[in-house]
């Protein structure tokens, strides 16, 4: 079954510092990833997304994320996080033949210290 | 540009009870339509998409029902509440004319059920 998984459920990093965030995704077919980010009590916000093509992508906000098809990955990255970045990040994936549907992974919650 | 709205943005009801969550889409037509369910410490879970109006798809079983009676309306209901559906709920759109679209998110409810 397609899944998505984001093992870090927590990270905390100083304001300042680089960030990675990681997502791991099982399909056997290309995939369309996404991610989110939630501030607390707030709806989700697109960051970034992956169809094709250059698979290193740009979102908003500062932040990029690569899509690695021999890891399974597409982890999120920033190099500078900002205090404002605090909140929680979904990773997502859709299936190519039915992209309607967008399994999420559990979430990762950012904590940014000054 | 397009818009979405939720509402209540907080709801606190008593089990047994009814339930009415609204959400409407502004500045597009023949969207999808999608509510999620996200509980505590979890990711998102896909309750109902709806690709036109009175067109449903349910993923999981549950104590709710969708409805779409206008094309940028879509209801989420329920005829006795229970306690396991406290959760904090979001409707999102997509856009339905092109492939591969995202989804964005309105800003959810808050559901707390005593």
């Amino acid at each position: 079954a397609q899944s998505v998984t984001q093992p870090d459920i927590h990270i905390t990093v100083s304001e300042g510092a680089s960030l990675e965030l990681r997502c791991n995704y099982s399909y056997g077919a290309t995939p369309y990833l996404f991610w989110y980010v939630q501030s607390p009590g707030q709806g989700l916000q697109l960051l970034l997304k992956y169809f094709s093509g250059d698979t290193l992508v740009q979102g908003i906000k500062g932040f990029e994320a690569e899509f690695k098809r021999s890891q399974s990955s597409f982890n999120l990255r920033k190099p500078s996080v900002h205090w404002s970045d605090a909140a929680e990040y979904f990773c997502a994936v859709a299936l190519s033949y039915n992209t309607d549907k967008l399994i999420f992974g559990t979430g990762t919650r950012l904590q940014v210290f000054p | 540009s397009q818009t979405i709205h939720q509402w209540p943005a907080t709801l606190v009801q008593p089990v047994g009870s009814p339930l009415s969550l609204e959400c409407t889409v502004e500045g597009t037509s023949n969207p999808n339509l999608y509510w999620y369910r996200q509980a505590a410490g979890r990711g998102l879970q896909l309750l109902f998409y709806s690709v036109g109006i009175g067109q449903i798809s349910s993923e999981v079983p549950q104590n709710l029902s969708a409805s779409r009676p206008q094309d940028r309306q879509f209801i989420l209901s329920s005829k006795k509440l229970l306690l396991s559906d406290s959760g904090f709920y979001l409707c999102a759109w997509s856009q339905n004319d092109r492939d591969n679209q995202p989804q964005h998110f309105g800003d959810g409810t808050r559901l707390s059920i005593l």
